[in-house]
């Protein structure tokens, strides 16, 4: 397994546009969990999946975004009418919920997004 | 409130310096999981420990160990005889039972410099 995968790494749009990151977890692992890091800051929750299923949503998160999971396995982040203050890291990291590695997160390299 | 504070911002030592890293936190759970989490240069975020609240054992692992005490909500990092390699920002993070163990909490980090 090479871990947690997230594409594109590095992001740049005009303010106003759209955009989608991926997030490929460790495949023996059924929680998936979006994370927001700007500069000088620890990661910030955004939402986690349980499997398919999209269990709790911070209010970080506007009507702006949505994150999707549809089968289970990848998961989408999707910014709409982005704006200056969406710049940021968007990290994605998977675990477990049973088991010895049970609530360790494993975090991808992460998607850096930058708004002019 | 369910919190992190680490309240060192940066930290710089010379190499070989012994250099210890403070972590409180906040929560009104008595069951919960406290981590570090190591950011190096690159970006991404490297798991390091989890300590389960009914666990208060010192952890030694090579030259990095950990001082939990929950009469006073601290989870100490310090690194023995640190290297230039040792140069990162380094998280601590909570994980309350309540909501089932879901959202990682993280502190801002301390930043640290290990100069030769």
């Amino acid at each position: 397994d090479t871990g947690v995968s997230q594409d594109p790494r590095h992001k740049i749009t005009k303010r106003g546009q759209n955009v989608t990151f991926r997030c490929d977890p460790i495949s023996e692992h059924n929680r998936l969990y979006w994370y927001r890091q700007t500069l000088g800051q620890g990661p910030e929750f955004l939402t986690y999946f349980q499997n398919e299923a999209q269990l709790e949503k911070s209010r970080l998160l506007s009507d702006r975004f949505s994150a999707e999971r549809p089968k289970g396995s990848f998961s989408t982040l999707e910014i709409q009418r982005t704006e200056q203050g969406d710049s940021a890291m968007y990290l994605c990291a998977s675990s477990a919920s049973t088991g010895a590695g049970a609530n360790v997160l494993t975090f991808g390299a992460g998607s850096r997004l930058t708004v002019l | 409130a369910q919190k992190v504070t680490q309240a060192q911002t940066e930290i710089s030592v010379v190499e070989k310096e012994d250099v210890t890293l403070d972590c409180v936190y906040e929560t009104r759970d008595t069951t919960y999981y406290l981590f570090w989490y190591k950011q190096p240069p690159s970006g991404e975020l490297v798991f390091l420990i989890r300590r389960n609240s009914f666990d208060e054992q010192n952890e030694i692992s090579g030259r990095y160990s950990w001082n939990f005490q929950k009469s006073t909500s601290s989870f100490n990092f310090t690194i023995t005889a640190s290297q230039v390699v040792d140069s990162a920002v380094y998280f601590c993070a909570l994980i309350p039972f309540s909501g089932g163990y879901n959202k990682l909490i993280f502190g801002a980090g301390t930043r640290l410099a290990v100069h030769p």
